[in-house]
């Protein structure tokens, strides 16, 4: 919402730069992990997801790289434009068992692209 | 696509009253959930619900009630709204695969 990207970090870049967001997550357990992207006055959107046997995983403009030894995330976007303005989340599941998953959120990071 | 709609885009109601938020998704999914969004606190799990008529608790139930009577329906309810839970509401569902699809939100206001 419009409201979300109040206090949280903000990285600011120019289009045409690459980007780097980063994410520490909570638990060692936790197997796959998720990227969202939420623009001003929508929801989150799925950008891209990892498994903790990997390592780096490629989209189109995105890629994922994951850290297991320190528990860290982080999501590169190439040629960053000014529609990727917006806010990131990671984020980590957590099986529940029989059921269902929970996610469990980072609180997000602010990219504001520069024009 | 997955398509999640919530039944309002904007919402202010009294202290006191009764609110229901809907939920509508129409892939089938067994999964549902509500969240509330605050700025500097995130995206915090109210409830879910893997089935019809199943629901759980997330991490922060009090003040808040669901109902799941047909599979492509969750909705949340606020038994008697306080000012406290002025927020950016979310609903999402999920199937087979790990990731949620997000509703675009409802923010409600509690005067």
């Amino acid at each position: 919402g419009e409201s979300v990207g109040l206090h949280l970090p903000t990285l600011s870049v120019q289009e045409g730069d690459n980007s780097i967001i980063n994410c520490a997550y909570s638990n060692s357990a936790s197997d796959y992990f998720i990227w969202y992207k939420q623009e001003s006055g929508k929801g989150p959107q799925f950008i891209i997801d990892i498994r903790s046997n990997m390592d780096k995983r490629q989209g189109q403009r995105v890629t994922v790289l994951l850290n297991k030894t320190v528990k860290h995330l982080s999501l590169q976007i190439a040629a960053t434009q000014p529609g990727d303005s917006a806010v990131y989340f990671c984020a980590e599941i957590l099986y529940y068992g029989g059921a269902t998953n929970k996610l469990i959120f980072g609180t997000g990071t602010l990219l504001a692209v520069q024009p | 696509d997955v398509k999640v709609t919530q039944s309002s885009r904007y919402l202010v109601k009294r202290t006191g009253e009764k609110v229901f938020l809907e939920c509508v998704q129409d892939m089938d999914h067994e999964n549902m959930f509500w969240y509330r969004q605050d700025p500097g606190l995130g995206l915090r799990l109210i409830y879910f619900s893997y089935d019809v008529k199943m629901k759980e608790k997330g991490d922060i139930p009090e003040g808040y009630s669901v109902s799941r009577e047909k599979k492509e329906r969750f909705s949340l309810i606020l038994e008697s709204a306080s000012t406290n839970q002025t927020s950016m509401y979310l609903c999402a569902s999920s199937g087979d695969r790990y990731e949620q699809y997000f509703g675009p939100g409802t923010r409600l206001t509690v005067t």
